[in-house]
């Protein structure tokens, strides 16, 4: 069974520019969500998408924007580059919808390998 | 503060020895408890997970939770070279929020042989 892609691995783009970052869940899942990773600030939540609905969001400027097709595929799009960008952006996909709390209710994420965004 | 806060390392140890790892956290709402391991130039892979107070075994592996002082623990037995890699707490609540994992920044170990 194919892991989570993500593509482009690798991007470097310069101050003001904009760019969109792709991924593809595991076959069958339905949440897709979107983590930054900085040496500076770790792993940060950017957003979950689930149907093609934005279900939780992070604290991260309008500047950072996402969306998912009908096909559980999911788009993240950065405006107006600054350097504090550069990171690795990784998704990660969930099968279930569990809602529900409890043991049972941990809705497992597998992450892809990343896009290495450079901003210069 | 930060909602989860993890020593940063780098920590070094010899092949075999016994790795205790840990993160602090101040949001109650937290219930469910992840470890997840991260090799260079990869994406983090679940290691464990627990819901709630409590320990859980698998393998070499045990992942500790206590609610009550808000601290989670991994140890790692008979550590071996193919261990190393950077280690991250994570962190959820229930519900439909439980989506939203918060890290910490990472411990990176190096198992020397």
């Amino acid at each position: 069974k194919a892991g989570v892609t993500q593509t482009p691995r690798y991007l470097i783009k310069t101050r003001g520019q904009q760019v969109t970052l792709s991924c593809s869940p595991i076959s069958g899942h339905r949440s897709v969500s979107w983590y930054q990773q900085t040496p500076g600030q770790g792993l940060q939540f950017l957003f979950e998408y689930f149907s093609e609905t934005q279900r939780n969001k992070g604290n991260f400027p309008g500047r950072f924007s996402g969306r998912q097709f009908s096909n559980s595929r999911s788009e993240m799009n950065v405006s107006t580059l600054e350097l504090g960008d550069s990171a690795l952006y990784l998704c990660a996909s969930s099968l279930e919808a569990k809602l529900a709390g409890g043991p049972m209710g941990y809705n497992e994420q597998f992450f892809g390998p990343g896009t290495r965004l450079t901003v210069l | 503060q930060k909602e989860v806060e993890q020593d940063p390392g780098p920590l070094s140890v010899p092949e075999g020895a016994i790795v205790s790892l840990n993160c602090t956290y101040s949001n109650s709402a937290f219930q469910y408890f992840m470890w997840y391991r991260q090799y260079s130039r990869k994406g983090p892979e679940l290691l464990m997970y627990t819901y709630s107070s409590g320990n859980k075994e698998d393998g070499r592996f045990t992942a500790q939770v206590d609610k009550s002082s808000k601290y989670i623990s991994l140890f790692i037995r008979d550590s071996q070279p193919s261990d190393s890699a950077t280690y991250l707490c994570a962190m959820s609540q229930s519900g439909g929020s439980n989506y939203k994992l918060t890290f910490g920044k990472g411990t990176l170990l190096t198992v020397n042989p």
